[in-house]
């Protein structure tokens, strides 16, 4: 099984801010690695897909990129309602699994 | 628009089993393969079973293999995830999910929450 590490496992910064996310695959995935949004009380939401592809209507200040085992989420500039955990999912080989997601707060 | 919709969920004892539904509706369910994610509180998603668009390949965690069971009616529009022989650590919100080729996860429900306990 691919383990994802994600780090930090929380990050607290201030609207405007730049965020990264980081997420690190156990082997190499290639780019098969997405990202997902989830707000209290409600389901995940896709934002990227194969590392750096935005999924429909997802915000230009959210971006993606690596490939291999080392992979970064990067929101340009903070908004309030970025406020939620991030858990990237990889689905280079079964079972696919997410990591243990970040949670960003907006001070 | 494309909706996704649990239900079945529900306190259950230990040993015992459920069938967990996902009605869909706003895409052509019978083109799509579909998942089954669930979400043990407080914790991250836990990926849970795979279906191909016609039903042909099907895919399990290890942590459900032999125990749960995942289905479609494509006539209906129906997914399912029957679930077996329970245990305390099956306790979830279960989310169906349509999947953004291949093997993403584009569309989900609101949940359906499965309780074991005694």
């Amino acid at each position: 099984e691919i383990v994802l590490t994600q780090s930090p496992a929380t990050l607290s910064l201030s609207p405007g801010e730049r965020a990264t996310l980081s997420c690190r695959a156990s082997q190499n995935i290639f780019n098969y690695l997405a990202w997902y949004q989830q707000k209290v009380g409600q389901a995940p939401r896709l934002l990227i897909y194969d590392a750096s592809n935005r999924a429909t209507g997802i915000p230009a200040r959210f971006s993606g990129s690596g490939a291999g085992t080392d992979f970064t989420l990067t929101i340009s500039s903070l908004e309030p309602e970025d406020s939620a955990v991030y858990y990237c999912q990889h689905r280079a080989v079964w079972p696919l699994t997410f990591g243990g997601g970040t949670k960003v707060e907006i001070k | 628009q494309v909706q996704l919709v649990e239900s079945g969920g529900g306190v259950v004892q230990p040993g015992r089993a459920l069938r967990l539904s996902c009605a869909v509706s706003g895409f052509t369910f019978s083109g799509y393969a579909m998942h089954w994610v669930r979400q043990a509180p407080g914790k991250g998603p836990e990926w849970v079973a795979f279906i191909s668009y016609d039903g042909s390949s099907k895919s399990y965690a290890d942590s459900v293999k032999g125990r749960f069971t995942i289905s479609r009616d494509n006539s209906k529009n129906i997914l399912y995830l029957q679930v077996n022989s329970l245990r305390g650590e099956d306790t979830a919100v279960y989310f169906c999910a349509k999947e953004l080729s291949p093997h993403y996860f584009d569309f989900w429900g609101q949940g359906t929450l499965v309780a074991v306990s005694s």
